[in-house]
């Protein structure tokens, strides 16, 4: 399969920029994800990018796409402290399979 | 998106009994869903995809006869967790594809997930 990599833990500071990185091998992915899951639940779908995009942005979150370099990063604008969860992001190959990052947990110091 | 429910949300088992996961999928027919395993602190992985009125297709490592797969209907897939051991105890959740046309069918919506523990 294929390799999403992120940094395991991430904290800050209530009102601060939260910027969740992550890199991946597949060349050949069309669509990025970023999951949020918190204790207990299932995975909430955040945002997504196609990849001949460069940059998206949603309300408080902008998702930055590097694929040369096959980084996709996720800013999250005046962390609260409901946005402590952990955090995925995925790929979609051309066979339809997802692959997920090991996530990043983060965690807002009120 | 679609609205994925997974029952029951927590099961405590003992070993050697079955397991019967349910998912389903409230606002369209899914004629595939997936079903994925995740262990604390550690990411998905794929452990088969659920076709309707067709047999499930397993990925590597994943045992058939350990991890029933049933998708009866456009709207229910199940997962049975057979002879179920500690060793099975984990978060498994089950998703589905959005419908339609790119780029909308190219998201994956989750269940809300079942804790598993096997005594």
């Amino acid at each position: 399969g294929e390799d999403v990599e992120q940094s395991l833990f991430l904290s800050v500071r209530e009102g601060d920029s939260s910027v969740i990185n992550c890199t991946y091998t597949d060349s050949s992915s069309t669509y990025l994800y970023w999951y949020k899951q918190e204790p207990g639940a299932g995975l909430q779908l955040l945002t997504y990018i196609f990849s001949n995009m460069d940059m998206k942005q949603d309300q408080r979150l902008t998702v930055l796409l590097n694929k040369k370099d096959k980084h996709l990063s996720l800013r999250i604008a005046d962390t609260q402290t409901g946005d402590s969860a952990i955090y995925f992001c995925a790929e979609k190959d051309n066979f339809n399979k997802f692959y997920f990052g090991s996530g990043t947990k983060l965690n807002v110091k009120p | 998106g679609a609205v994925v429910s997974q029952h029951p949300s927590r099961v405590i088992c003992k070993s050697g009994t079955s397991v019967k996961i349910e998912c389903r999928s409230l606002d369209f027919q899914a004629t595939t869903m997936f079903w994925y395993r995740q262990f604390p602190k550690q990411s998905l992985m794929l452990m088969a995809t659920s076709n309707e009125g067709s047999k499930a297709t397993y990925e590597q490592g994943v045992e058939k006869d350990k991890f029933l797969i049933n998708h009866a209907s456009l709207t229910l897939s199940t997962l049975t967790v057979t002879s179920a051991h500690p060793e099975d105890s984990s978060f498994y959740i089950c998703s589905v594809k959005d419908r339609g046309w790119a780029p909308t069918n190219e998201k994956l919506f989750f269940g809300s997930g079942t804790q598993l523990s096997v005594l």
